[in-house]
């Protein structure tokens, strides 16, 4: 079965830097698009991001463009979202999830999320 | 931006149907995607490309499309159903490739 396998809980102090990872496994990580997506305390779901793991295509949330950085390694099937300067409002829990199809396709699998806690 | 707007609750009793109607100006356009999400656990695709069902998901969920509006459907609501549900889609232009309806919490009562 597809499996999206992410990182464990973090918590960090606001200023810190975060690289968070997503391992994908049981299918072809490189031709799938990987996204991100938020989820604050109690709030819905929001998209953050997608990659395209063979040549790192990148596209962006206009809301989120320059807040945080996608990435992925081929190499070990892992994509990541990371941050430069954490603040206390990028506490949330991430997902990552593989999209179906293209970049507007649903999402089909889904990681168990990462939670983040930014905290003085 | 482009928004998907999402009645923020329904309730039903055990047996009964539930509908959930998400609506945005490029629903005739794009594909709506439905997930379920259940307390502390990742979402699950309940309907693809407006109303094909996934593998393992039960015959009790369907989707439709009319218009600018979709809806899902839940026939014979069980109480596992309770759960929060999102549609999904992406704007015409394409700046905008995956955006989330605001969430419904679907209630059995």
């Amino acid at each position: 079965d597809v499996q999206l396998v992410q990182s464990g809980a973090e918590v960090r102090q606001p200023g810190e830097s975060l690289k968070i990872s997503c391992k994908g496994s049981a299918y072809r990580f490189t031709t799938y698009w990987i996204g991100w997506v938020r989820q604050m305390p109690g709030k819905g779901l929001e998209w953050m991001g997608i990659i395209y793991p063979s040549d790192s295509d990148t596209r962006y949330s206009p809301s989120f463009q320059g807040q945080v950085t996608i990435s992925a390694d081929k190499s070990i099937s892992t994509a990541y979202l990371q941050w430069s300067s954490l603040k206390a409002s990028d506490t949330a829990m991430y997902y990552c999830a593989r999209h179906a199809t293209g970049t507007t396709g649903g999402l089909d699998s889904w990681g168990e999320g990462t939670l983040v806690t930014v905290s003085s | 931006s482009y928004e998907l707007t999402q009645p923020p609750s329904v309730s039903v009793s055990p047996g009964q149907t539930a509908r959930i109607t998400c609506s945005g100006d490029a629903l005739p356009k794009q594909y709506a995607y439905w997930y379920q999400q259940k307390p502390g656990q990742a979402p699950l695709l309940v309907i693809s490309k407006d109303s094909k069902r996934p593998s393992g998901i039960p015959e009790r969920f369907s989707g439709s499309s009319s218009g600018t509006t979709v809806t899902l459907t839940i026939t014979g609501v069980q109480s596992e159903d309770e759960a929060d549900y999102y549609c999904q889609s992406a704007d015409s232009s394409g700046t905008y490739p995956v955006v989330f309806g605001g969430g419904t919490k679907l209630t059995v009562l």
